[in-house]
């Protein structure tokens, strides 16, 4: 599986868009791309998942180049209550069965009024 | 009416002494798993269960024993607890059939403190 690098932390302020990259160099054929974000004292939250090109919800958008060793989590216009921590997850389908996953290090976002 | 449920939330032990905690989930999901969580925030995957059948097996001490009674539920049992054992341990759940790529549903988290 890919190994996944974020940046540590990022600053930001309110209505800004923020754009949040991850490097995976040694990503392979059957591996997704996904995002969660995690807030303290809790679980990590699904924000979106993509395999190539570009992809968007209601959230946020996720930009994946055409050989996927990167991608870019954008979050339009960020509030106060999108301050958290965002991971880079790289997964793979499994012959076997199952989703195996490894996170990155994560991105601690803090946004400021 | 929480998807994924852990207990205990809390879990403060002595080494040595053998511990338990416990997973449902209410989603319908096939495939549930066990992350660790330590003080750097690094999530790692340690279980996997695909219709109670374990799938997963990341080099995790054998005093870790993950057990699925059934789809809903994988519990995780630890013998003889260390201090490295403290952490956050998350429950997981999916729907992997028909080819789903995986979103995960994470239950809140049980920090173990191991004393």
């Amino acid at each position: 599986l890919a190994k996944t690098t974020q940046p540590i932390s990022m600053d930001s302020y309110e209505g800004q868009e923020v754009n949040i990259t991850c490097s995976h160099n040694n990503i392979a054929t059957n591996d997704y791309i996904t995002w969660y974000q995690q807030f303290p004292s809790q679980g990590p939250r699904f924000i979106i998942q993509g395999y190539k090109t570009k992809v968007t919800n209601e959230v946020a958008s996720l930009f994946i180049p055409a050989d996927r060793k990167s991608s870019t989590l954008s979050l339009p216009r960020v509030s106060l209550s999108d301050t958290a921590v965002y991971y880079c997850l790289v997964g793979t389908l499994m012959n076997t069965g199952g989703f195996k996953t490894i996170f990155g290090a994560g991105t601690r976002l803090f946004v400021k009024a | 009416d929480t998807a994924v449920s852990q207990t205990p939330k809390y879990l403060v032990t002595q080494m040595g002494n053998d511990k338990s905690i416990k997973c449902e989930q209410n989603l319908g999901h096939d495939t549930m798993y066990w992350y660790k969580q330590d003080s750097k925030k690094f999530l790692k995957i340690m279980f996997s269960y695909n219709n109670k059948e374990l799938i997963i097996n990341e080099t995790v001490p054998n005093r870790f024993s993950p057990k699925s009674p059934d789809k809903a539920h994988l519990n995780l049992h630890i013998n003889s607890l260390e201090l490295g054992d403290s952490a956050v341990y998350f429950c997981a759940s999916t729907r992997l059939a028909g080819g789903n790529t995986g979103e995960l549903f994470f239950g809140e988290g049980s920090r173990l403190t191991v004393l």
